[in-house]
């Protein structure tokens, strides 16, 4: 089993319709927990950083934690043809070993107009 | 304000060569971290670099090594190459060493093609 599990998709919506991309993943030690976007040819580019449980807003997006489901997900709002991209979760232990990231496969997203 | 820059973009190998990636940090980050990713998977980790020592290490063989420079820059070599080294090779910064919660900022990879 992968310590994270994210659906590959592929996942097509129109524009303005809520979005909604989930991880799950098995180590309790995790404790930080981020959301990636990749978009073709490019390296993955930071959208949401989080610790611990809880929600987090940063203008259309909404990260959330559940810790004790070990569910993360990410919401976005009315979403746009340029949210076409790849989402990578992303979570990390505390401590000495903080600094390795473990990535679910990413969900491919398009919005179309 | 440079972001991460990773060089070369392309680079197509023959197995059983050798090759160098090079890539810059963010301005003001002191900590490099690489990973591999290959077509439609997650990126993984190869190793983590912090004041010109190898801090932590993923699951790759000793054929991957890499190297950090004073002025933070760093290297990851490849000896051998095989078939399955054909990936997106990233490179990560990031501020205070492994256990800094200070996030990680990617590069745009280069992506290695191994014939």
């Amino acid at each position: 089993q992968k310590e994270v599990e994210q659906d590959p998709g592929p996942l097509s919506v129109p524009e303005g319709a809520i979005v909604s991309l989930n991880c799950t993943y098995s180590n309790s030690a995790f404790q930080y927990f981020m959301w990636y976007r990749q978009y073709s040819r490019k390296g993955p580019e930071l959208l949401m950083y989080t610790y611990s449980s809880g929600n987090k807003e940063d203008g259309r997006f909404t990260a959330q934690v559940d810790k004790s489901s070990k569910y993360i997900s990410l919401f976005i709002r009315d979403s746009q043809p340029s949210d076409s991209a790849t989402y990578l979760c992303a979570m990390s232990r505390r401590g000495s070993t903080l600094g390795r990231l473990y990535f679910g496969r990413g969900t491919q997203l398009t919005v179309w107009p | 304000d440079a972001g991460v820059t990773q060089s070369p973009t392309h680079l197509i190998k023959t197995r059983g060569q050798q090759v160098t990636l090079r890539c810059s940090p963010k301005s003001g980050h002191d900590t490099v971290s690489w990973y591999q990713q290959a077509l439609g998977q997650g990126p993984q980790f190869i190793f983590q670099y912090y004041e010109e020592e190898e801090r932590q290490r993923g699951n790759f063989p000793d054929r991957f090594s890499g190297h950090q420079f004073p002025n933070y820059s760093s290297e990851l070599n490849v000896n051998a190459l095989l078939l399955g080294d054909s990936a997106l090779y990233l490179c990560a910064s990031s501020l205070g060493g492994p256990g800094s919660d200070q996030p990680q900022h990617f590069g745009d990879g280069t992506r290695l093609s191994i014939l």
